[in-house]
């Protein structure tokens, strides 16, 4: 059972250019979420999404980003007109349901620069 | 403020030797406390969870505690290995919406 897939694992973006970061949940996993991590800090939440559906977009910032999560195929995090300040790792977790402990299984991340 | 404090932010121990990490939390409501290990580069694997009747739960050479009527959990770690050199994160999980420490960065040397 193949974990949880993230790519690119590295992408280089030049200001201005659109990012595009793709992760595969664990098989069997409907729900995901999504992290940021600066340098030098802890991951902070962005989204949580259920497929075709954005259940709590709360950590997102406002312009820019999206997330989607389709019927078929990985979930999608969008940053458009990437900045210096987007320079961080990314990482998605997926999880089976809700509700208890539900353990988050986190995948490899992706490293985004900008240049 | 952060809502979950770790301690120390990192630390160095000889092979072979024990270390207790700490992690103090204001996350409210709480539903359970994680504690993850992250390789540099890797995302975070889980090691723990516990929830609020529990006060210690053990992975192998890991065993964390839990008090959470002082919000205060530890992670201690047995006879260190060089591969126990890590990252190793609280995340308290309130309402299904995880908050994380920074990590306690640890280094073990032969």
């Amino acid at each position: 059972n193949a974990g949880v897939m993230q790519n690119p694992r590295h992408l280089v973006r030049r200001r201005g250019q659109e990012a595009r970061l793709r992760c595969s949940p664990m098989k069997g996993h409907s729900h995901v979420y999504w992290y940021r991590q600066l340098p030098e800090e802890g991951l902070k939440f962005m989204v949580y999404l259920q497929k075709e559906n954005i259940i709590d977009e709360s950590g997102m910032p406002k312009e820019r980003f999206s997330a989607e999560f389709p019927k078929e195929g990985p979930s999608i995090l969008r940053i458009q007109q990437v900045v210096r300040g987007d320079s961080a790792a990314y990482f998605c977790a997926s999880s089976p349901r809700t509700g208890g402990p539900n353990e988050q299984f986190f995948g490899p991340g992706t490293r985004l620069t900008v240049l | 403020k952060n809502q979950v404090e770790q301690s120390p932010q990192s630390l160095i121990i000889l092979e072979g030797k024990n270390c207790t990490l700490q992690c103090n939390y204001t996350v409210s409501p709480f539903s359970n406390l994680r504690w993850y290990k992250q390789d540099t580069g890797r995302g975070p694997v889980s090691l723990t969870i516990m929830t609020f009747s529990e006060n210690t739960k053990s992975n192998g050479r890991y065993t964390a505690t839990l008090d959470a009527d002082t919000k205060q959990s530890s992670l201690h770690i047995t006879a260190s290995q060089l591969s126990d050199s890590a990252s190793y994160i609280c995340v308290v999980d309130g309402n299904n919406r995880l908050a994380f420490g920074k990590g306690n960065q640890v280094v073990v040397i032969p």
